[in-house]
């Protein structure tokens, strides 16, 4: 069964101080995708980044970049410079055939 | 704004009473799915429809049901309503079938409280 894992329950850092969410996934499936969304205390969720599992190009974009290893099923998020407007719930999904798997998520509080 | 509407925003009810929740996907999407997000299970997968077909099936109550209408929004029914069915819930939408082909997109969420 797939399931998803992001062991940090909470971060705090201080403004334009660089943050990495954790997240870990477990997956019988050989094409799969991964996702990161973010909920900020508004409480929509909101798209960050998606990636398949033939792709383990890690890419930036703006401040936020990922880190895909499939060698250890690891798909983690760097928010660089981090900003107070960053404040928010993260989470790390899976999907392989329709159902996504969403792991606990990451509180990351940001502080001027 | 990510284009999906959800009506109401806040529903307060009672234990053993029925609601409605009803979700309208982005303009050119054909797959609505609904999530719950609760403080004890986080966010969980519930259903999904395709063209007005359940595609995939989650965690879903036997007390719960959805469907997908032709124009496409979808509403999800939640019957003999316990206090721990209260929760966020979410629908998305993306336009394809398989969902992590497609990115979905979240609408703002209904919180329902359960009294």
């Amino acid at each position: 069964a797939q399931k998803v894992t992001q062991a940090q329950t909470e971060i705090s850092v201080v403004e334009k101080e660089d943050v990495t969410l954790d997240c870990v996934y477990e997956t019988r499936d050989t094409t799969y995708y991964l996702f990161w969304y973010k909920q900020p205390p508004s409480g929509e969720l909101v798209f960050l980044i998606r990636r398949n599992s033939f792709d383990e190009q890690n890419e930036i974009s703006g401040r936020y970049s990922w880190n895909f290893q499939k060698s250890t099923s690891s798909f983690n998020f760097t928010i660089t410079a981090s900003q107070v407007v960053d404040s928010a719930v993260y989470f790390c999904a899976h999907d392989s055939w329709g159902k996504l798997q969403f792991g606990a998520g990451t509180q990351v509080v940001v502080t001027p | 704004d990510s284009g999906v509407t959800q009506t109401p925003k806040h529903l307060i009810t009672a234990t053993g009473q029925r609601v409605t929740l009803r979700c309208s996907p982005r303009s050119g999407d054909l797959s609505v799915y609904w999530y719950q997000q609760s403080l004890d299970q986080g966010l969980q997968f519930l259903i999904q429809y395709y063209n007005g077909e359940e595609r995939a099936k989650g965690n879903i109550l036997e007390r719960f049901s959805a469907q997908q209408f032709p124009d496409l929004h979808s509403e999800l029914n939640l019957s003999s309503l316990e206090l721990g069915d209260s929760a966020l819930y979410f629908c998305a939408s993306s336009p394809g079938e398989l969902a992590g082909a497609d990115t979905q997109y979240f609408g703002p969420g209904t919180r329902l409280t359960v009294l």
